[in-house]
């Protein structure tokens, strides 16, 4: 079965701080892959999706940036974090080529002081 | 761009009761994924129940069950029921069919709180 592992569970980074968030898929190959952002009292706003190795696309210009370096391995990045960046971040995959369910990490609470 | 509305902020209900929970959607789309996902105070995503644009059977898993209503664009989550443990934040979510195998994740609404009073 295919299961996803998010991490760190949670986050606390000064302000300019870099950031680094992990996501693996196991059980599944060549997922799509996805980073939200849950703020909080709102619903989950697609930040990246990826369809493949190195292919990443952003859906809200911000500062952050994401990578894909192996197939079921997903990066959040930021090199100087803002206090806006501040929020609960979901990676999620789904079987490539069906426009069907995503399924969805634990999720990564960031505060950023 | 789609976009997905559910107008109750939070709703309550009582254990055992039957509680409906609405959401409506814009789209100019005719094939499409609706979806309701739970997310509970682990703040984990969980898919509750898919319903296919094309489908005119509503879906049901269990104690879910779904009103979907194409002309309407409206797509309603029922709970019958209701059991503790169904308290959590749902979320109704639209996915294209047309969007390339899925590339484009899923576009949600901004959630009702349930509370399930015992």
């Amino acid at each position: 079965s295919q299961t996803i592992h998010q991490w760190p569970a949670t986050l606390v980074q000064p302000v300019g701080s870099p950031l680094s968030l992990e996501c693996t898929v196991e059980g599944t190959s060549n997922p799509n892959l996805y980073w939200y952002r849950q703020a909080a009292g709102r619903g989950l706003q697609l930040l990246f999706y990826s369809v493949g190795i190195g292919q990443i696309s952003s859906e809200v210009p911000q500062n952050l940036s994401a990578s894909r370096p192996q197939d079921r391995q997903f990066i959040l990045s930021s090199k100087k974090l803002l206090l806006s960046d501040s929020g609960f971040y979901l990676c999620a995959w789904s079987v490539p080529g069906l426009n069907t369910e995503a399924f969805f990490g634990q999720g990564t609470r960031l505060t950023v002081v | 761009a789609q976009t997905v509305t559910q107008s109750q902020p939070e709703m309550s209900v009582q254990e055992a009761e039957t509680v409906t929970l609405s959401c409506t959607y814009d789209t100019s789309e005719s094939d499409y994924y609706l979806f309701w996902y739970k997310q509970p105070p682990s703040r984990q995503m969980i898919l509750v129940i898919r319903q296919e644009a094309y489908k005119q059977q509503n879906a049901t898993e269990n104690r879910f069950s779904v009103n979907f209503q194409k002309a309407a664009k409206s797509f309603s989550l029922k709970i019958s029921d209701s059991q503790l443990g169904d308290a959590a934040m749902y979320f109704c979510a639209y996915r294209s069919a047309y969007s390339g195998g899925g590339a484009d994740g899923l576009t949600f609404g901004k959630g009702t709180h349930l509370i399930i009073q015992p």
